[in-house]
């Protein structure tokens, strides 16, 4: 079982509209969670992250955590052409007490489209 | 806004040669990561470092990498005898908390 799950996709969405990518996750201890875009030939950029259960909204993004079900989610509401890219899923796996010392597990990434 | 910087962009190398990857993290972080992507595959960890030490590194940080900050500002990752399948994106991440990325080093080994 992988660490982190992501349909590759391509998700295809049209301009405008919502745009819903999702994650699973197999480590119940797993405590804090990650959306990264990355762009063709570009590093991960940070875009939302996530610690407790429910929702939280930055602008057109709302990332959803659910540790029950261990799944994370992505919204991208009014979906513009220049929100296509490889959004990756990323969980940080506890090693020590110290937060500073968990690496990120990365999922391999769903693959958005938005067409205008 | 501050940004993780790294050098070089591009990096062509021989086989069996050795390469420093360098990282100049933002100021007032204190975790410093590498990572690195394979075309087409995911983000995998390397290392992580700390207070001037490893506080962890994956299986594929062997004996041939090595991570150090040598003046207190560059961070550093050395590969000392390069192997094709060394060919790779490599990142560097710094963090308070959430970590940042910076652009990437592309090292091709021929």
């Amino acid at each position: 079982q992988k660490e982190v799950e992501q349909n590759s996709g391509p998700l295809s969405v049209p301009e405008g509209a919502i745009a819903s990518l999702n994650c699973t996750y197999s480590d119940r201890g797993s405590q804090s969670f990650f959306w990264y875009r990355q762009y063709s030939g570009k590093s991960p950029e940070l875009i939302m992250f996530i610690y407790s259960n429910g929702d939280k909204e930055d602008g057109r993004f709302t990332a959803q955590l659910n540790k029950a079900s261990q799944y994370v989610s992505l919204l991208i509401r009014d979906s513009q052409p220049s929100d296509s890219a490889t959004y990756l899923c990323a969980v940080k796996r506890p090693r020590r007490q110290n937060t500073g010392f968990q690496k990120l597990v990365f999922g391999t990434g769903t693959r958005l489209l938005v067409s205008p | 806004e501050p940004e993780v910087t790294q050098t070089p962009s591009h990096q062509v190398t021989q086989m069996g040669q050795e390469v420093i990857l360098r990282c100049v993290p933002i100021s007032n972080h204190l975790y410093f990561y590498w990572y690195r992507q394979i075309l087409g595959q995911k983000v995998e960890f390397l290392v992580s470092f700390y207070n001037n030490e490893i506080s962890e590194k994956s299986e594929i940080f062997d004996d041939q990498f090595s991570v150090e900050r040598p003046d207190g500002s560059n961070f550093t990752l050395k590969i000392r005898s390069t192997k094709l399948e060394d060919s790779a994106m490599y990142f560097c991440a710094t963090a308070v908390d959430e970590q940042f990325f910076g652009p990437g080093t592309r090292l091709t080994v021929l």
